[in-house]
């Protein structure tokens, strides 16, 4: 099976603009979670998605947010850029059905905000 | 909400020794304990987890241990060689990884001593 893709891998943006990363899951998955990793804090858990709803949602301001679709793809998107959203995004897909579940990590985004 | 802490934040070893990595968590009812590997650029890999109902788990040279009483677990790697040169990230989990999301140790940095 194909591990989880996102793209872009690589992305440079401005104080104050907007960006949108994807995540493709393994293919059976049907939970997209997102994380935040960073030299300071460490990886940080964002939100997961199952079956196009979000289920849950870590300590991050309202600027980031995202969606799922049908097919279990997974978007977030993070407006009104700041310095500090500059880090890794890491999306992680699992079958979603709970407490035997491993999550599986893509190659992640790199965000650089300038 | 979950608290882990992870140590030591660097660990040097002679190849062909022993490491042991500790984490401790804060929620009594977190029952899902992965281990991830992120080696430099790359994406973080399970190398084994473990679920509350279990005390010990050991695949090849990787072990895992687990005390719910103390609410710790700990890393075992034995024979270590080059490649397990990393940064080793510990988890918890309310729910095997779904809906309440991983939460992270700030990761130990092994360096394998050739």
């Amino acid at each position: 099976k194909a591990g989880v893709t996102q793209t872009p891998r690589y992305l440079i943006k401005t104080r104050g603009q907007q960006v949108t990363l994807s995540c493709s899951p393994i293919s059976g998955h049907r939970s997209v979670s997102w994380y935040q990793q960073t030299p300071g804090q460490g990886l940080q858990f964002l939100f997961e998605y199952f079956s196009e709803t979000q289920r849950n949602k870590g300590n991050f301001p309202g600027r980031f947010s995202g969606r799922q679709f049908s097919n279990s793809r997974s978007e977030m998107n993070v407006s009104t850029l700041e310095l500090g959203d500059s880090a890794l995004y890491l999306c992680a897909s699992s079958l979603g059905g709970g407490t035997t579940d491993t999550q599986y990590f893509g190659p992640g985004t790199r965000l650089t905000v300038l | 909400g979950e608290n882990v802490e992870q140590h030591p934040s660097t660990l040097s070893v002679q190849e062909g020794d022993s490491a042991v990595i500790k984490c401790t968590y804060s929620d009594s009812a977190s029952n899902y304990f992965p281990w991830y590997k992120q080696e430099l650029g790359k994406r973080p890999q399970l190398i084994i987890d473990i679920r509350s109902n279990v005390g010990e788990k050991k695949d090849q040279r990787i072990a895992v241990t687990l005390n719910k009483t103390a609410k710790h677990f700990s890393l075992h790697i034995t024979e270590t060689q080059p490649e397990d040169s990393a940064v080793y990230f510990c988890a918890a989990s309310t729910s095997g990884g779904g809906a309440d999301g991983l939460t992270f140790g700030k990761g130990t940095h092994l360096i394998i001593q050739p």
